[in-house]
């Protein structure tokens, strides 16, 4: 299975852009790497996917080199709305498609 | 569109009792999920629906849980009896794609589960 890892916590200030960075080595072939957000008492909600290279859309970027084995969600001008978790997951088939979590990054944003 | 909506927000029970958890995916959606976060750990996957069947049950923690999706619709998650360790938030999530590694996942609020 291909385990994401990801810092624990980043500090910020508003407007500042902040990129956190996923390692996920053992991706396969097919696998697409996925970045959801989660506020307190809601559950995860997709922010941006990607297979390889850029992907940018309203609200992030994603970054993912050419051998896919880590990516970098960049979110740009962030403000104190963007204080959450933030997980990077790489979904699997096993006989079936496994999405595993990992700890997530804490993003905390400061005035 | 209404989104994953789950029921009831916050249980509280004793232990030793019964609790069933529901999910109501977006409609049209084949894929379901349950995901569980115990306090201070990481979401653990539970198990996959593909419409009525059980695709991957491997995350279950024991026998006491049981998960359904009759008719393919709407899921439900019972716990019996309930241990003081099955307290946590359990997720439910649908997704449309069946067969690919890009699906997006669309989570339900949860349902806060506290076992005394």
């Amino acid at each position: 299975l291909a385990k994401t890892t990801q810092p624990i916590s980043m500090d910020s200030y508003e407007g500042q852009e902040v990129n956190i960075t996923c390692s996920h080595n053992n991706i396969a072939t097919n696998d697409y790497i996925t970045w959801y957000q989660q506020f307190p008492s809601q559950g995860p909600r997709f922010i941006i996917q990607g297979y390889k290279t850029k992907v940018t859309n309203e609200v992030a970027s994603l970054f993912i080199p050419a051998d896919r084995k880590s990516s970098t969600l960049s979110l740009p001008r962030v403000s104190l709305s963007d204080t959450a978790v933030y997980y990077c997951l790489v979904a699997t088939y096993t006989g079936g498609f496994k999405t595993i979590f990992g700890a997530g990054t804490r993003l905390f944003v400061k005035a | 569109e209404a989104g994953v909506t789950q029921f009831p927000s916050h249980s509280v029970i004793e232990k030793g009792q019964t609790v069933t958890l529901r999910c109501d995916p977006i409609s049209g959606h084949d894929n379901l999920y349950w995901y569980r976060r115990v306090m201070g750990k990481e979401i653990k996957f539970l198990l996959h629906f593909v419409k009525e069947s059980k695709q991957d049950e491997s995350g279950m923690p024991n026998n006491r849980f049981l998960a359904e999706r009759t008719g393919g619709t709407y899921s439900t998650l019972k716990v019996q009896p309930a241990e003081l360790e099955d307290s946590g938030v359990y997720f439910c999530a649908s997704s449309q794609v069946v067969t690919a590694t890009n699906e997006k996942l669309f989570f339900g609020s949860g349902t806060q589960l506290s076992v005394l």
